[in-house]
């Protein structure tokens, strides 16, 4: 069974400051990786989406990494601003199969970006 | 254009009831999702649709939930006598095809279960 874990389970950081967000995952045969930004009382918002051949996507300051070898990927957040706070989820999903739609997510980071 | 709309909003029931959940995809999308995610949680995987018919019901912890998508695109997320542990935020998705693409999220729904 596919298990994701996230960590750190909270980060509280001034703003302007590089951060690094985990996530790890115990089946390394996945078919992609997703995180997302979840506010406070709000849905889910895609942020970036990593095939399984890729090793890492960039929208803006963002960056994602995957090594999926080692069953782990990485969202960079560069020069951190307060609207950054929110909580972050990864997902991995399986490749094809009756799960191919499904996604396994982690229990989230909760960021904090104080002035 | 219009993203995925979920309805109600906030649910508030008691035990023993019988609630609906009521999702609106994105227009055109084939695939869509139910998840249920408690507090403090990533969202958990209750099943999926491709059109009209459910290609993946796993995650449907009893019999107690069943889930309908009888034209391929609304869908409703039926839970009888409800339970104080089934009090959660019950999310829905959709996107394209199913499959490998990005899953756009509706905003929940809030239901407690006293």
């Amino acid at each position: 069974k596919q298990e994701v874990t996230q960590i750190p389970a909270a980060l509280s950081v001034p703003e302007g400051e590089n951060l690094v967000l985990n996530c790890s995952f115990t089946d390394s045969a996945i078919y992609n990786l997703q995180w997302f930004r979840q506010d406070p009382g709000k849905g889910l918002t895609s942020l970036l989406l990593i095939q399984s051949s890729q090793r890492e996507q960039t929208s803006g300051r963002l960056n994602a990494s995957l090594d999926k070898s080692s069953g782990r990927s990485t969202l960079y957040i560069a020069a951190s601003q307060p609207g950054d706070s929110a909580t972050y989820l990864c997902a991995v999903r399986l490749p094809s199969g009756t799960s191919y739609g499904k996604l396994t997510f982690g229990q989230g980071t909760i960021l904090t970006v104080h002035p | 254009g219009a993203g995925v709309s979920q309805t109600p909003s906030n649910k508030v029931t008691e035990k023993g009831k019988y609630v609906e959940l009521r999702c609106d995809p994105i227009s055109g999308h084939t695939a869509l999702y139910w998840y249920r995610q408690s507090l403090g949680q990533g969202p958990e995987f209750l099943i999926y649709f491709q059109g009209t018919g459910a290609a993946d019901d796993s995650g449907l912890p009893n019999d107690r939930f069943f889930a309908v998508r009888p034209e391929g695109s609304v869908s409703t997320l039926k839970i009888q006598r409800t339970e104080r542990g089934d009090s959660a935020v019950y999310l829905c998705a959709s996107s394209l095809r199913g499959g490998g693409e990005t899953q756009y999220f509706g905003p929940g729904t809030r239901l407690l279960v006293l």
